[in-house]
């Protein structure tokens, strides 16, 4: 079963607003990451936040992670056209820290 | 360095038929993960490899799936019989040893008539 849960299933926004996607998951991890996929292709890797981080930077990506409330969030700010893509978070679980369990993704579509 | 590099990248079968998925991972990386993505279930992790060896097959949906990796450069996923229900995007990832990111290949477009 999917460790990670995104929310919302699909988002729709204009260039320049800030985009917000948000991942709760259900067991203790010990990171959370990012991940892009356009269509018709792999998955590229974003941003890895700690299981004792808070808040991480990247850009023009802020991710943050609440593992009181097992969620985390991914912030797009000024978003692009460009950042239309499905967004995936993804959780190495601390039993089996080679495991990347991946939840349903987010589809952003960044209308110009 | 070219990345991990899948083939094909679109299958075409009937059903009862064998197909065997290729994927080279990113030479160094010490790891290899199998993954299968649908729209019902998302990404699967199906299997995964350390240094050559399975290292966990729970994924696995059933016997008529099987991997190898006879090589640090090479390994195939093999569905035999393939059913419709196998109709999906077939993805390996790779990494090296100590890292936590993955490196994905393009993926393989599975469709079984």
């Amino acid at each position: 079963s999917q460790q990670g849960e995104e929310d919302p299933q699909a988002l729709s926004i204009q260039e320049g607003e800030n985009a917000t996607m948000n991942c709760s998951y259900k067991t203790s991890i010990n990171n959370l990451q990012w991940y892009r996929q356009n269509s018709g292709r792999g998955l590229v890797h974003l941003i890895l936040i700690r299981s004792n981080e808070r808040e991480k930077h990247s850009g023009r990506l802020r991710v943050t992670l609440d593992t009181s409330k097992k969620s985390s969030s991914l912030l797009i700010t000024a978003s692009r056209a460009a950042d239309t893509a499905s967004y995936f978070c993804a959780t190495g679980v601390q039993s089996g820290y080679n495991k990347l369990i991946f939840g349903a993704g987010t589809r952003l579509a960044v209308h110009p | 360095d070219a990345g991990v590099i899948q083939s094909p990248r679109h299958e075409v079968t009937e059903m009862g038929q064998e197909v065997t998925l290729r994927c080279k991972p990113i030479s160094g990386h010490d790891y290899l993960f199998w993954y299968r993505q649908t729209m019902m279930r998302g990404l699967e992790l199906l299997i995964y490899f350390n240094n050559n060896v399975p290292i966990d097959d729970s994924g696995m949906p059933e016997d008529r799936f099987s991997a190898k990796m006879p090589n640090a450069s090479f390994s195939t996923l093999k569905i035999q019989p393939s059913e419709p229900r196998d109709s999906a995007v077939y993805f390996c990832a790779s990494r090296p040893e100590g890292a936590r990111k993955l490196f994905f290949g393009s993926g393989t477009q599975l469709s079984v008539l």
